[in-house]
């Protein structure tokens, strides 16, 4: 079973600055099934970007994602009021179960 | 618009069974290339993958959780069910159902449901 690693825990930053999430894969990823959420407190996690780097309907493009294999990069290239939340990253598809990382927490400066 | 919706008790004693619907609409639970999966969330933990069904008959579990879950569809109903058995205090959680979309991820969540497992 893969374990996914999210780095750092927490990231402090302010609004306009350039956000960048780690997460590491104990082993490959089957075909870059890697997704990652973003979750609001009190609310259900929303899909940004599947595949590695494809972002979901509807997401704005200073959300991007990037890796393979086993490291993956989720970049918010400047951060918005509304940004400021717990990212999750996810390994999915057929190699199963489809764990999450551990998440990171971006929080206001 | 696609939309899921939890439902089922918030309380249940230790040792007994947790038993939770997803109604599905705006699609159809039986068409499309979609799993239907079980999502949990502890307070201030990470989420746990649960398992997921296929109308088509496919269910996959979490291996972890695989002796104690049963995950059903009622196409009629447009509805699929989450049952777990014999939970104690560290099945507690929010409890969400979403749509797997194979090659696309989690695209569709429903709000969540706290479960809460106290006697």
């Amino acid at each position: 079973e893969i374990v996914l690693t999210q780095s750092p825990g927490t990231l402090s930053l302010s609004p306009g600055e350039r956000a960048t999430l780690s997460c590491r894969a104990s082993q490959s990823v089957k075909s870059n099934y890697l997704a990652w959420y973003q979750q609001k407190p009190g609310q259900a996690p929303r899909l940004l970007i599947y595949g590695a780097s494809s972002r979901a309907t509807g997401i704005p493009d200073r959300f991007s994602g990037s890796g393979s294999g086993t490291d993956f990069t989720l970049t918010i290239s400047r951060l918005e009021p509304e940004d400021f939340a717990v990212y999750y990253c996810q390994q999915y598809g057929s190699s199963l179960p489809n764990p999450f990382g551990g998440g990171t927490k971006v929080e206001i400066k | 618009q696609v939309h899921l919706q939890e439902s089922g008790p918030g309380l249940v004693k230790p040792s007994q069974t947790l038993s939770l619907t997803c109604t599905v609409s705006g699609v159809s639970i039986s068409g499309g290339n979609y799993y239907w999966a079980w999502v949990r969330q502890p307070a201030g933990k990470r989420l746990e993958w649960i398992g997921r069904i296929y109308a088509g008959g496919s269910i996959t579990y979490n291996p972890s959780l695989k002796s104690r879950i049963t995950i059903s569809i009622d196409t009629s109903r447009s509805h699929f069910s989450l049952r777990l058995t014999s939970v104690t205090a560290a099945d507690t959680a929010v409890y969400y159902c979403a749509r797997d979309n194979w090659s696309t991820a989690l695209d569709f969540w429903g709000q969540g449901i706290q479960v809460t497992v106290s006697s």
